[in-house]
């Protein structure tokens, strides 16, 4: 079945830490997104993609980095410059023109020891 | 810029009954596209329904529907006949239309739907 993965479920940072969120898309979607989700605050923009080896900054993309190497793949590092890292991040994909919508992965969450 | 407003953060219905769920929106396009998204105890996001802004008929999907004021700017979803499995967050979303490329969506902050039996 096609869809959205990411992985891990569940990651643990330690101060001063970078460390990376996988996203893989099986779906042959071309454009990539990436949310980050805080209690009460709905979902804001990280950053997204449109295709390989381009990506444009969301709402929100101080402390965090990207990469589009392959079609099917849009990893997310939280850098030691996110100083409030613990939240929940979902990745999404779409195909085509900007009337589709977006589907969604299943989510990580990141926490602080 | 594009804001959404779900001015409803809890709401609670009993199984069967009817139940809308408000959504307001600022912006000034003329074209874009509508969304309520649902996001179970699972935390997947799912896709529950969408609207055209060109279109004047309000969209349906089984018993989900919804209420486009577009002159209002408000976007409510009424959900009829609900179910435990309701039981969720609710996402309004708004993505304007592009004519190349891709376009983003803003979502607003949510309102957390209880269905009791």
């Amino acid at each position: 079945d096609g869809g959205i993965t990411q992985s891990p479920k569940y990651l643990f940072r330690k101060e001063g830490q970078n460390v990376t969120l996988s996203c893989e898309q099986n779906l042959n979607h071309d454009a990539m997104y990436w949310y980050r989700q805080d209690p009460g605050q709905g979902l804001r923009l990280i950053y997204y993609s449109q295709i390989v080896n381009d990506f444009q900054k969301g709402d929100i993309a101080e402390g965090y980095s990207v990469s589009r190497e392959k079609k099917e793949s849009f990893p997310l590092t939280v850098t030691s410059a996110q100083k409030n890292p613990t939240a929940f991040y979902l990745c999404a994909s779409t195909r085509e023109v900007s009337n589709q919508p977006q589907h969604f992965g299943d989510g990580t969450r990141l926490s602080i020891l | 810029a594009q804001t959404v407003t779900q001015s409803q953060p809890e709401m609670s219905v009993q199984e069967a009954e009817t139940v809308t769920l408000s959504c307001t929106y600022d912006t000034s396009e003329n074209n874009y596209y509508l969304f309520w998204y649902k996001q179970p105890p699972s935390r997947q996001m799912i896709l529950v329904i969408r609207q055209e802004a060109y279109k004047q008929q309000n969209a349906t999907e089984n018993r989900f529907s919804v209420n486009f004021q577009k002159a209002a700017k408000s976007f409510s979803l009424k959900i009829s006949d609900s179910q435990l499995g309701d039981t969720a967050m609710y996402f309004c979303a708004f993505m304007k239309h592009v004519y190349l490329g891709y376009s983003t969506l803003t979502f607003g902050k949510g309102t957390m739907l209880l269905v009791s039996p």
